[in-house]
């Protein structure tokens, strides 16, 4: 089956610094991945999609310039949470569009903001 | 705007018997529904959808446009069916393309 993943599996950050997630499909390739967030025992929530060789879009609320993402190929996209703060912390989980309507999931990245 | 609604955040049987999850919708147009499955300190990975109309691991859904359903059943669970369980719903975003809208959740819990 398809595999996407996720690094790295946690990160714990200071105040202030930026984190770099990375979601890879590693057999298959995906012009379009998703970001979402996942606070405790609650849902996903979707943050961006992102297209390969063009801007993400971002869902209502969630800000551009704090959450940035990068598409550069065909099986990376990144996320960077700049000046991260404690409110950020959260479980970050990305999924990779195989073909036009299935969706693999990464294991996801918790980051713990101190 | 697209919703889907898990009334139960916790559901506990016994082995060998029924399940039942339930997901209700809110969307304008012709929904596409999954069940996605969230096994302990696994990734989520798709259980079953509704346009394929299949059987996954004895668990079937059928959509019910009427009432807007897309409940989950398996008449006989099993221990390893303890799992967390995910409804969601395809449609169109904020932003205009297509995503997956998650209900909150059920966890599920088969007693031995």
């Amino acid at each position: 089956g398809a595999v996407v993943s996720q690094h790295p599996s946690w990160v714990i950050c200071k105040s202030g610094t930026s984190v770099k997630i990375e979601c890879r499909s590693l057999d298959f390739q995906a012009t379009t991945m998703f970001w979402y967030r996942q606070f405790p025992k609650q849902s996903l929530m979707l943050m961006a999609t992102s297209n390969e060789g063009s801007k993400a879009t971002y869902e209502q609320g969630v800000e551009k310039d704090k959450f940035l993402i990068n598409h550069a190929s065909l099986t990376l996209s990144t996320l960077t949470v700049t000046s991260a703060h404690p409110e950020d912390s959260s479980f970050y989980i990305c999924s990779a569009l195989r073909g036009t309507d299935t969706q693999y999931f990464g294991p996801g990245t918790r980051l713990t903001v101190l | 705007a697209q919703r889907v609604t898990q009334p139960e955040k916790l559901l506990s049987v016994f082995k060998g018997a029924p399940v039942e999850l339930k997901c209700n919708y809110s969307y304008s147009g012709s929904p596409e529904l999954f069940w996605y499955v969230q096994y302990s300190r696994q990734r989520l990975q798709l259980l079953l959808r509704h346009i394929s109309r299949e059987s996954i691991k004895g668990f079937t859904a059928d959509l019910n446009k009427g009432e807007t359903s897309f409940h989950l059943k398996k008449p006989f669970a099993q221990e390893e069916d303890s799992a967390m369980y995910y409804c969601a719903l395809r449609g169109r975003s904020g932003a205009g393309s297509y995503q997956l809208t998650f209900g909150k959740g059920t966890k599920l819990s088969v007693i031995p």
